[in-house]
């Protein structure tokens, strides 16, 4: 059983669609972080949320924490933006969960 | 600053052999991990540390060594490499533990193929 679940796994939009990827997850969190890995291998990370709405240039990052659930958006989105985004949540612990990933072609 | 750095960048090795892959951050970073993507997975911890001479056991640790006897060094040691250790290690660092709520960043990465 694993502890995030990332949907869609592959999703693939035209450029300027709006795009939203979603993160389930069953244990209790203190944070949950959003990371894009690039086509090159590179991770880098995105937001970190433990409530409410965040959000950078184009993305967009929620979380309900009594449902267990956040989302991240991309709005016009852009070929640029082609990548896996990864969800992964931190227990009151020292050590993250991740989801599997969502990886995002857009198409230009 | 480099931020994270990892070395090498490929490797291939027999079964049995044993190798070391480096991993060292110019921030002054307190945490630092090491883990696996394999495809179809989630990133796995392996090992991480919260500071120099203190390091704990992740989610799969075994078959694999850690050490942290300087604040910037953190090599992650296979001692006898099984083709289940085939995947891509990436090393990362924070500013303090992940629950302090710091950002981490990531290394490139290195892709170990064991045959």
């Amino acid at each position: 059983k694993n502890e995030v679940e990332q949907s869609p796994q592959n999703l693939t939009a035209q450029e300027g669609e709006f795009i939203t990827i979603n993160c389930s997850y069953s244990v209790g969190i203190s944070a949950l972080h959003w990371l894009q890995q690039h086509p090159g291998g590179g991770i880098v990370s995105l937001f970190m949320l433990s409530s409410g709405k965040k959000k950078h240039g184009r993305l967009i990052a929620t979380i309900n924490i009594q449902e267990k659930h956040s989302s991240l958006h991309i709005t016009a989105s852009h070929p640029r933006d082609s990548a896996v985004y990864i969800c992964a949540v931190l227990p009151p612990r020292n050590q993250f969960y991740f989801g599997t990933g969502t990886s995002l072609t857009v198409i230009p | 600053n480099a931020g994270v750095t990892q070395t090498p960048k490929f490797q291939v090795l027999k079964t049995g052999q044993s190798m070391t892959l480096q991993c060292a951050q110019d921030m002054n970073h307190e945490y630092m991990s090491w883990y696996r993507q394999d495809p179809g997975m989630g990133l796995r911890l392996i090992h991480y540390s919260v500071g120099a001479g203190i390091t704990d056991q992740g989610e799969v640790p075994n078959g694999y060594n850690v050490s942290r006897s300087t604040t910037e060094d953190f090599p992650l040691r296979l001692l006898s490499a099984a083709p289940s250790q085939t995947s891509v290690y990436f090393c990362a660092s924070s500013y303090s533990t992940l629950a302090s709520g710091y950002e981490q960043y990531f290394g490139p990465g290195t892709r170990l193929t064991v045959t």
